[in-house]
């Protein structure tokens, strides 16, 4: 069971490059969400989906996009990198939004 | 008022030490709450759920304030292992539905030996 699947691990990219951070979870979870972690903060919501075909904004969405084609897969989409969006990203999936979420292993992004 | 609000911490606790942290938020209609811990910027993990009054898992307790709007995490007989941020997780309710979970900032824990 591999459980949230996060790719790349790391990633160096320049400004105004595009890109797709991937996420795949293999445990049937209807729920799943995006995260971004800056130093010395907390995980902040940027996008989530509750289903297949259903996504809608976090806290955080501007400068980013999503889909949800299947249940497995949740992409976060890039579409000009900025330094500002240098971070830890997270991919997490649950159930439901009342259970607990589990989580990738995190994708390091750094915009020079 | 913030969403979810932790203590900002940093505690630093001599080995085997009981220890606690707070945890206030803001919606009186959250139903279900979840204490993560965060080793060094890895992947947040599951610590303990509370959908209740309180859990108790070995030697880490939580309990649940309907009234004060707040949830607690003892840690008793604290171990080097323990040395952690901890992330208080409440859903955010929009709309008479929960949607969204919000995390709090953390507390740092450390544990001397």
């Amino acid at each position: 069971n591999a459980g949230v699947t996060q790719t790349p691990k790391f990633q160096v990219l320049k400004t105004g490059q595009s890109m797709t951070l991937q996420c795949a979870q293999d445990m049937n979870h209807e729920y799943m969400s995006w995260y971004r972690q800056d130093p010395g903060m907390g995980l902040r919501l940027i996008h989530y989906s509750v289903g297949a075909g259903i996504t809608d904004q976090g806290e955080v969405p501007n400068g980013y996009n999503v889909s949800r084609s299947t249940t497995e897969d949740f992409p976060l989409r890039l579409l000009s990198a900025a330094p500002s969006q240098t971070s830890v990203y997270f991919c997490a999936s649950s159930y439901s939004i009342s259970q607990p979420q589990h989580f990738g292993d995190g994708t390091r992004l750094s915009i020079l | 008022r913030k969403e979810v609000e932790q203590d900002p911490g940093p505690f630093n606790v001599p080995e085997g030490a009981t220890v606690a942290f707070n945890c206030t938020y803001s919606n009186s209609a959250s139903q279900s709450f979840f204490w993560y811990r965060q080793d060094c910027r890895k992947e947040p993990k599951l610590l303990m759920s509370v959908y209740s009054s309180g859990n108790e898992d070995g030697r880490f307790t939580a309990q649940l304030n309907r009234a004060s709007q707040y949830i607690s995490l003892l840690i008793r007989d604290s171990k080097l292992s323990d040395s952690a941020t901890y992330l208080c997780v409440v859903p955010l309710i929009s709309s008479g539905s929960a949607r969204q979970l919000t995390f709090g900032s953390g507390t740092q824990l450390t544990v001397l030996p």
